[in-house]
């Protein structure tokens, strides 16, 4: 059964400050998605990450893939208030890509 | 209306109520799906439909009955519901099933079983 773990669940950290946050899946996918969610809102989706390796990058966010070690980081770089929200990855499975599994989410809080 | 828009955006039922959950899709994608996204659990994915026709039903209680008259609009219908369905109910769309298709989704309905 794919499993999908973030960590932390939640963050807070100040203004200016970087961190990572982690996502670990536990059988092979072809693909690794990121998305935000504001409270009350949808998901916006961050990023789609396709191959072993893959980085891309959006203002303050990194996104990267490491197929090997079935992990995907998310990093911010000098947080900024508006980047509070929760993030999600998700990973589809192998054998029908359009199910998606969800992490639980990492609840950011920026501090000024 | 751009994008995939839900109706309503709340809703407060009592267990003996018949309800339902609307969605559309204004982006011409083929497939559909409705996700529950409860408070303690991560984000589930129930039905998922392409070109009108039910391709998976995630073992779903049937007291959630989904209907997609067209490839636009996806409806869920509530019935005799419990406290433990209170949730998030997500709508969102693709292109198609296979592939490299993201999902754009719904700002979704906020629903209270009581």
């Amino acid at each position: 059964e794919l499993k999908v773990e973030q960590n932390p669940l939640f963050l807070s950290m100040q203004e200016g400050k970087n961190y990572t946050i982690y996502c670990n899946y536990s059988t092979t996918s072809d693909r690794l998605y990121w998305y935000r969610q504001d409270p009350g809102k949808s998901l916006e989706s961050l990023f789609v990450l396709l191959s072993n390796g893959a980085v891309k990058q959006e203002g303050r966010l990194m996104a990267s893939l490491d197929t090997k070690a079935r992990l995907s980081t998310l990093h911010i770089t000098a947080a900024v208030h508006d980047l509070s929200a929760t993030y999600f990855c998700a990973v589809d499975k192998k054998d029908s890509s359009y199910k998606l599994i969800f992490g639980s989410g990492t609840r950011l809080l920026v501090r000024p | 209306e751009t994008g995939v828009t839900q109706t309503p955006r709340h809703l407060v039922m009592g267990m003996t109520n018949k309800k339902s959950l609307k969605c559309e899709q204004h982006l011409g994608h083929n497939a559909m799906y409705w996700y529950k996204q409860s408070a303690k659990k991560p984000l589930e994915l129930m039905f998922v439909y392409n070109f009108k026709e039910q391709t998976e039903n995630n073992s779903v209680p049937s007291r959630f009955s989904p209907e997609c008259p067209n490839s636009s609009h996806l409806f869920l219908h509530l019935h005799t519901l419990q406290p433990e369905d209170s949730a998030l109910y997500l709508c969102a769309s693709s292109p198609g099933l296979a592939g490299n298709y993201e999902q754009y989704f719904g700002p979704g309905t906020r629903l209270t079983v009581t």
